[in-house]
């Protein structure tokens, strides 16, 4: 695609609820990333894949929260037994590698989740 | 750790003024540096990034941002700045593990 897709664009749930986010990213682009933003803060990274596999998971915040990416292109974030702590925008990214190393990283629109 | 720091919470200038935002980092080495702005419903984009070589970066929109080793700063500058421009900036940072530290932004606003 054009650029990189989540979907759905607001998610608003309740307490306990099991949620998924989903991203699209751009068409070749092997590495992909999931970010948390409060409102007032900067992005927070949660986890990076690179292909199928988790490279860097140090920034889920516990284990209610799982990523994977099966086919190395979509990906889902899941949220179990969701919190109103939980409420933020979720960003996802994906970038090429240049050089052996990831290259600029290109951001969706974000999911903005709401626990009531 | 690494850390970005961003002091200006708010930042209002008036349009055709020029800019300079803001930005320190905390890494043993030298990091990688990015600036990246948010418009409201928007995704990130990246303005400029800074790896290696000259210090002087030029970006998109006609941002630039120079990085000094000696204040580990890596502020970002607009010799005029046009209302379009008011949106939500953020500096940063990343080590070996090219994962990016993220300050808490700068909102800039432009007063006509």
């Amino acid at each position: 695609g054009a650029g990189v897709s989540q979907t759905p664009s607001n998610k608003v749930t309740e307490k306990g609820k099991y949620v998924e986010l989903r991203c699209d990213p751009i068409s070749g682009h092997t590495a992909l990333y999931w970010y948390r933003q409060s409102l007032g803060q900067g992005p927070e990274f949660l986890i990076y894949f690179q292909g199928t596999g988790a490279a860097d998971d140090s920034g889920l915040p516990n284990d209610r929260f799982f990523a994977v990416r099966p086919e190395g292109s979509v990906s889902t974030l899941k949220i179990q037994r969701t919190e109103r702590g939980d409420s933020a925008v979720y960003l996802c990214a994906s970038s090429s590698l240049a050089g052996g190393r990831p290259d600029t990283q290109y951001f969706g629109p974000g999911t903005r989740l709401t626990v009531l | 750790a690494q850390s970005v720091t961003q002091p200006d919470i708010h930042i209002t200038v008036s349009e055709g003024a020029s800019l300079e935002l803001r930005c320190n980092y905390s890494y043993g080495a030298t990091p990688y540096l990015f600036w990246y702005v948010q418009s409201p419903g928007q995704g990130l984009q990246l303005l400029l990034k800074y790896f290696s070589g000259d210090t002087l970066v030029q970006g998109i929109k006609g941002f630039e941002a120079e990085f000094k080793r000696s204040q580990s700063s890596f502020n970002l500058r607009k010799p005029s700045v046009h209302w379009s421009d008011a949106a939500e900036y953020f500096c940063a940072s990343s080590g070996g593990s090219y994962i990016p530290t993220f300050g808490r932004g700068t909102s800039l606003i432009v007063h006509p």
